[in-house]
């Protein structure tokens, strides 16, 4: 099946700086790519979608400014966590989807964000 | 907006025993229905996909009704094995892409 790699999967960070999530399709051409947080015991909330080439749709409640995204290429997105403070502490995961359905949606592994 | 519901939060049962997992929705229109499958800090693995038009799909031990009328759908995990302990999530979707979760049930299968 395709492949949808995150990185890094876990990372500290201290509060007021910047983090950087990488969300890459192995073996295929991502034209959708979607950022999900999820807090412990909790649902995974979808936080913004991001076609390729095109600014990103943020879901409402989420600050675009504070979650800056960029897909620049048909294999890569980016999530950057700016100023960064402990409630932003969080699981953060992409999915990616190559057509007109969701049914060919794939997930990336996650990232664990512990900021301190 | 779309609310996902899923009973119980926790399950822990001895292995060999049959699992029963739901989910409830608010909006009956859905697009199709996904059972998903997270391990500790991982990403999702997905089990089955309902279609709105389908009311069951089956894979392996896996076997998953739909209702939508009723807005419920139930997972079952036939002859559980330790290695099914995991956290299994429902999502729905309305609209091409968008899924809406529950907060998931997880599931502990003792030796």
């Amino acid at each position: 099946g395709a492949v949808v790699s995150q990185h890094p999967s876990r990372v500290i960070c201290k509060s007021g700086t910047s983090v950087k999530i990488e969300c890459r399709s192995l073996d295929f051409q991502a034209t959708t790519m979607f950022w999900y947080r999820q807090f412990p015991k909790q649902s995974l909330m979808l936080m913004a979608t991001s076609n390729e080439g095109s600014k990103a749709t943020y879901e409402q409640g989420v600050e675009k400014d504070k979650f800056l995204i960029n897909h620049a290429s048909l294999t890569l997105s980016t999530l950057t966590v700016t100023s960064a403070h402990p409630e932003d502490s969080s699981f953060y995961i992409c999915s990616a989807t190559f057509s007109a359905g969701v049914e060919k949606l794939f997930f990336g592994s996650g990232t664990q964000l512990s900021v301190l | 907006k779309q609310e996902v519901t899923q009973i119980p939060a926790a399950l822990s049962v001895p292995e060999g025993e049959n699992l029963v997992l739901n989910c409830s929705f608010t909006d009956s229109a859905i697009y199709n229905l996904q059972w998903f499958r997270q391990d500790p800090g991982k990403g999702l693995t997905s089990l089955l996909l309902i279609q709105s038009s389908q009311r069951e799909q089956t894979s392996g031990r896996l076997n998953a009704s739909l209702d939508k009328s009723s807005g419920r759908s139930t997972l079952y995990i036939a002859a559980s094995q330790p290695g099914d302990s995991a956290t299994y999530l429902c999502a729905v979707v309305l609209n091409d892409y968008k899924l809406s979760f529950g907060a998931g049930t997880t599931v502990t299968v003792r030796a």
